[in-house]
């Protein structure tokens, strides 16, 4: 039980060049996030999906597109990438509802840095 | 403006000592309160929560106390322990909600 694994652990990129984050949790859990960590300002959600084929925007959403094609997979895409997304990404899962049980799981984090 | 704020970004505690973190909310709809716990280079862990409907959650040596009229909490750990230091954040949601609000993090140090 891997729990939430995220590819890659780091990257580096010049402005306006895109990439595909990947995010896999093997709990079955229907809900999962993205998030970003920037130095100062905790965790702010950028998407989320409360199932497979939906999709939604949190917080920070400009500049992000995200897909959940399959219940385990939750992807982030930055198209054209700036300066400003220069920051740890997490990803998170958890469980539908019920008082008690939405406790998110998070995976190791992304570290993204655009030059 | 934040929602969640964790107005103290270090504290330093002996080993053994109780170390108490703050968190203050300014959304009166928030019913719902939880803890992580972050290491380096890892994600944040959940650590302990707390529903509107109590004023207090107690796991082994975590503690969380929620003062609504105050819209204050606060986590303490007895007795702490080195292996405590780490990045500690409150997080709020509404309606038992999944959207999470997460402060800005405290970073605890036990010193031995």
């Amino acid at each position: 039980n891997a729990g939430v694994t995220q590819t890659p652990k780091f990257r580096v990129l010049k402005t306006g060049q895109s990439m595909t984050l990947l995010c896999a949790q093997d709990m079955n859990h229907e809900y999962m996030y993205w998030y970003r960590q920037d130095p100062g300002m905790g965790l702010r959600l950028i998407h989320y999906s409360v199932g497979e084929g939906t999709t939604a925007k949190g917080e920070v959403p400009d500049g992000y597109n995200v897909s959940r094609l399959k219940k385990q997979n939750f992807l982030l895409g930055l198209e054209s990438a700036a300066p400003s997304q220069t920051s740890v990404y997490f990803c998170a899962s958890s469980w539908t509802s019920g008082r008690g049980r939405n406790t998110q799981y998070f995976g190791p984090g992304t570290r993204l840095t655009v030059l | 403006d934040q929602q969640v704020k964790q107005n103290s970004p270090s504290l330093s505690v002996q080993e053994g000592r109780i170390s108490i973190l703050n968190c203050d909310y300014t959304n009166s709809m928030f019913d719902y309160f939880l803890w992580y716990k972050k290491y380096p280079a890892e994600g944040p862990t959940f650590l302990i929560s707390i529903s509107s409907i109590k004023d207090k959650n107690e796991d082994g040596r975590f503690t969380v106390f929620l003062n609504k009229s105050a819209k204050h909490l606060s986590l303490h750990i007895v007795p702490s322990q080195p292996g405590d230091s780490a990045v500690y954040f409150c997080a709020a949601s509404h309606n038992y909600g999944q959207n999470f609000v997460f402060g800005p993090g405290t970073r605890l140090s036990v010193l031995p």
